[in-house]
């Protein structure tokens, strides 16, 4: 299986600060996700990225950001937390050219008070 | 507006049985599908995938039927285990560019010993 770790696992911040969730992995895969997780909304995609310097938007991205300076790590950026970001937020990345499913990281549980 | 909905938040079968997770998408685009499964306080693990050049993939105790025509995919497990208890989520994507998975809701499946 890809080596992929999220972190923090929990983190609960105060609204308006930001905040840095973070995702590693260590299969050299091109393609990195982050999803938010609501109960009633299943995985939504927030941003993704298809390589170094290069990202783009989901369907949820107002509110936050990304940055993907390594290959290795994917960095996913509230820039002013806000309640309704409190949420689990999951990594994914797509395995190995040829095959179409993602492996997911453990989750991070942010929440936002 | 939802474009992969799982209408059934929660399934029971009594261990033993068959049980049928059912999935409906609305974008003709999308021709590859996934099926996870997801433990409380774990990413989602992949589970089995189809194409939509196929209209069954079977593995083991599962199977993924796909009818086109219907836009409709369900996920048959046979025989149930208590193990199988599970929140179960469909996905779907174009198999091109990006492979953005879209995910539905989730249905919790709970299996009955």
């Amino acid at each position: 299986d890809a080596g992929i770790t999220q972190s923090p696992r929990h983190k609960v911040t105060e609204t308006g600060t930001p905040v840095t969730l973070r995702c590693h992995q260590t299969e050299n895969h091109r393609y990195m996700y982050w999803y938010r997780q609501d109960p009633g909304h299943g995985l939504r995609l927030i941003h993704y990225s298809y390589g170094v310097k290069d990202t783009d938007k989901g369907e949820v991205s107002d509110g936050y950001s990304v940055s993907r300076s390594k290959t290795e790590d994917f960095l996913l950026t509230l820039e002013s937390a806000t309640s309704s970001q409190t949420s689990v937020y999951f990594c994914a990345i797509r395995d190995q050219e040829g095959s179409y499913g993602y492996t997911f990281g453990s989750g991070t549980r942010l929440t936002v008070v | 507006d939802q474009q992969v909905k799982q209408n059934s938040p929660s399934l029971s079968v009594q261990e033993g049985r068959i049980s049928i997770l059912n999935c409906d998408y609305t974008n003709s685009m999308f021709d590859y599908f996934l099926w996870y499964k997801k433990y409380p306080a774990e990413g989602p693990t992949f589970l089995i995938s189809i194409s939509s050049i196929k209209d069954k993939n079977e593995d083991g105790r599962f199977t993924v039927f796909l009818n086109k025509s219907a836009k409709h995919l369900s996920l048959h497990i046979v025989p149930s285990q208590p193990g199988d208890s599970a929140v179960y989520f469909c996905a779907a994507s174009p198999t091109s560019g990006t492979y953005k998975y879209i995910f539905g809701t989730g249905t919790r499946l709970k299996v009955l010993a």
